[in-house]
């Protein structure tokens, strides 16, 4: 079953309007996630680090001001997409370590794609 | 330098074959973590394998097989019997320690058609 949940799977929004995704650990505490942006048939581009209890760790030339996170709980981390234009269109992927699997394994919650129209 | 190398963009191989999809890492760590998702149409990156490097034996997952020669800094994958459902993209992953914080170095991925 998965490991980490992702909602929504798909979101479409009017440009200059927010839209919130979250990622959740399912029966783990993880006190670091990841959010990934992939572009079609790329790889995944990691965008920040999302400590909880503290300010996300943001990847240089990701702007911190529209990429909102939030990792407000061990459990939840948010990921607000501030003003959205069609250019912030893409998919989005969180991940989690599982602490206690094999090398602390990262599992990635099922992704969200985005379409800002 | 590239973390993670994934020379081949796209690979073919019949239904029931078998298929090695290549990945080089480079790391002055002793302490790593090799990793292989597979990502479907669908986006989702489903975890498949994990060797680590003091792992002396190669992982293996059914039908899956992480063939690791560490002095040549390799960790291919090797799927065994393929079936259609196995085409999709593969990245090749690795993690320099084990904190959980660490990042995660990603390869530009494989994608593999499976032919009936």
């Amino acid at each position: 079953g998965a490991v980490v949940s992702q909602h929504p799977s798909w979101v479409i929004c009017k440009s200059g309007t927010s839209v919130k995704i979250e990622c959740r650990s399912l029966d783990f505490q993880a006190t670091t996630m990841f959010w990934y942006r992939q572009f079609p048939k790329q790889s995944l581009m990691l965008m920040a680090t999302s400590n909880e209890g503290s300010k996300a760790t943001y990847e240089q030339g990701v702007e911190k001001d529209k990429f909102l996170i939030n990792h407000a709980s061990l459990t939840l981390s948010t990921l607000t997409v501030t003003s959205a234009h069609p250019e912030d269109s893409s998919f989005y992927i969180c991940s989690a370590s599982k602490p206690k699997s094999s090398g602390n394994t990262i599992y990635f919650g099922e992704g969200s794609w985005l379409t800002v129209v | 330098a590239q973390k993670i190398t994934q020379t081949q963009p796209g690979m073919f191989v019949q239904e029931k074959e078998a298929v090695t999809l290549d990945c080089t890492y480079d790391t002055s760590d002793q302490s790593y973590g090799l990793f292989w998702y597979k990502q479907p149409s669908s986006g989702e990156m489903i975890f498949l394998i994990y060797q680590g490097s003091y792992d002396e034996q190669n992982a293996t997952e059914g039908r899956y097989s992480l063939n690791f020669q560490k002095a040549r800094k390799s960790a291919n994958l090797v799927i065994s019997a393929s079936q259609l459902g196995d085409s999709a993209m593969y990245f090749c992953a690795m993690r320099e320690g084990s904190y959980p914080g660490n990042q995660f170095y990603f390869g530009t991925g494989t994608s593999l058609t499976v032919i009936p």
